[in-house]
């Protein structure tokens, strides 16, 4: 059992250049989830999913978008990088409808130069 | 918004101490949660707690829900070299709301 899969695990990106984060995740749960790790900062609710086809933002959604179309995929996309979005980035499920026990992936390491 | 605080930031402890940390709310929670952070990996769920005054075991792991249902507290006894990591409270106010993390607790463990 996989659990909860990103890829990739490393990325280097110039500014404005664009890209996914893939997330998938083979334990049936409805809820998806993504957050941004920051030194200091702890882990920022990005965006989430209750279920395929229906998306919300979290604490920090400017500059990403996500869309559901499985129950299985989370993608997480950066239109134009910047500087800024220079974090470890955890896609995470739950199978809870109240969704607070979550299963991380490993996560992806993004740097924006 | 919401916002939790942990507390100490770090910690450095010879193996076989006790370790107590803690984390306060700006706001009642409905649920508190604390998650271990290894290196390189993702976090995993250690305790979940409901109610408040709640008390639960994980091991060598004890955390408690605060009465005040703004606080939790984290303890962890005899620490062992894998107790390394980061250490992170979170929480819900109400069931199905998003979850919050605090910024965690760094703890060392020196054999």
């Amino acid at each position: 059992n996989a659990g909860v899969t990103q890829t990739p695990k490393f990325q280097v990106l110039k500014t404005g250049q664009s890209m996914t984060l893939q997330c998938a995740q083979d334990m049936n749960h409805e809820y998806m989830s993504w957050y941004r790790q920051d030194p200091g900062m702890g882990l920022r609710l990005i965006h989430y999913s209750v279920g395929a086809g229906i998306t919300d933002q979290g604490e920090v959604p400017n500059g990403y978008n996500v869309s559901r179309s499985t129950t299985e995929d989370f993608p997480l996309r950066l239109l134009s990088a910047a500087p800024s979005q220079t974090s470890v980035y955890f896609c995470a499920s739950s199978p809870r409808v109240t969704n607070e026990k979550l299963f991380f992936g490993s996560g992806t390491q993004l740097s924006v130069l | 918004g919401q916002q939790l605080n942990q507390s100490p930031q770090s910690m450095f402890i010879q193996e076989g101490e006790d370790v107590s940390m803690n984390c306060t709310s700006s706001s009642i929670f409905n649920t508190w949660l604390w998650y271990k952070q290894e290196p390189g990996e993702g976090p995993v769920l250690l305790i979940a707690l409901y109610k408040a005054g709640e008390l639960t075991s994980n091991g060598r792991l004890t955390a408690q829900f605060g009465i005040t249902r703004k606080d939790s507290f984290l303890n962890i006894s005899a620490s062992i070299p894998s107790d390394v990591g980061i250490y992170f409270c979170a929480g819900q106010e109400t069931s199905y709301d998003k979850v919050i993390f605090g910024p965690g607790t760094s703890l060392s463990v020196i054999p």
